[in-house]
């Protein structure tokens, strides 16, 4: 059945440490996917998207994502979290699919 | 291009009461989504229009759920003899898909519904 997975349901990280989310996918093809951010109370930011060509995709918010066709991840990365970016995350394929999201604490 | 916006943001109803939610997209956008979201989980697709048409519906949409996008442009979502399990936020989102199937969707802040 294809699916959106998000391993971890929730993270902390210390402020100025580097933060990496997983998401795996699982499709008959590579599908086009997706990065949401969402604040509490709030709806969905579009942080960053593959269509196709480069893997590594540069987003919003000093975020980058990285496609892995062998291991059909596309993993959430950034290399110095800010406090502002506690939030909820969530992965997205195209069909309109989201995984569950993993919560972002961050940690003076 | 001011976002997709929602009406209203928070909505408390009784038990057996009707409610209507309304989204206005992004004005060039010709899809409309709307979906639900429980406490912990990622939206959950209920339905979308392109323009007027009401292209795909989720076996979620019971049918004490209605939505419509009467001239496609904003829509309604209406549901009927609400439920405890109605409870949630009611996200609405917007796009204008590109060739090739690329399609990026923007979401509204939502309607949070809870149903006393």
């Amino acid at each position: 059945a294809q699916s959106v997975t998000q391993p971890d349901i929730h993270i902390t990280v210390s402020e100025g440490a580097s933060l990496e989310l997983r998401c795996n996918y699982s499709y008959g093809a590579t599908p086009y996917l997706f990065w949401y951010v969402q604040s509490p109370g709030q709806g969905l930011q579009l942080l960053l998207k593959y269509f196709s060509g480069d893997t590594l995709v540069q987003g919003i918010k000093g975020f980058e994502a990285e496609f892995k066709r062998s291991q059909s991840s596309f993993n959430l990365r950034k290399p110095s979290v800010h406090w502002s970016d506690a939030a909820e995350y969530f992965c997205a394929v195209e069909d309109m699919r989201f995984g569950a999201g993993t919560r972002l604490t961050v940690k003076p | 291009d001011t976002g997709v916006s929602q009406d209203p943001r928070h909505k408390i109803t009784k038990r057996g009461q009707n409610v209507t939610f309304r989204c206005d997209p992004i004005s060039e956008h010709n899809r409309l989504y709307w979906y639900r979201q429980t406490l912990g989980q990622g939206p959950e697709f209920l339905t979308y229009f392109q323009n007027e048409a009401q292209l795909e519906k989720s076996r979620l949409l019971s049918d004490r759920f209605s939505a419509e996008r009467p001239k496609g442009s904003f829509s309604t979502l209406e549901i009927q003899r609400t439920e405890q399990g109605d409870s949630a936020m009611y996200l609405c989102a917007s796009s204008l898909p590109q060739g090739g199937g690329k399609n990026i969707q923007y979401f509204g802040a939502g309607t949070r519904l809870s149903v006393l």
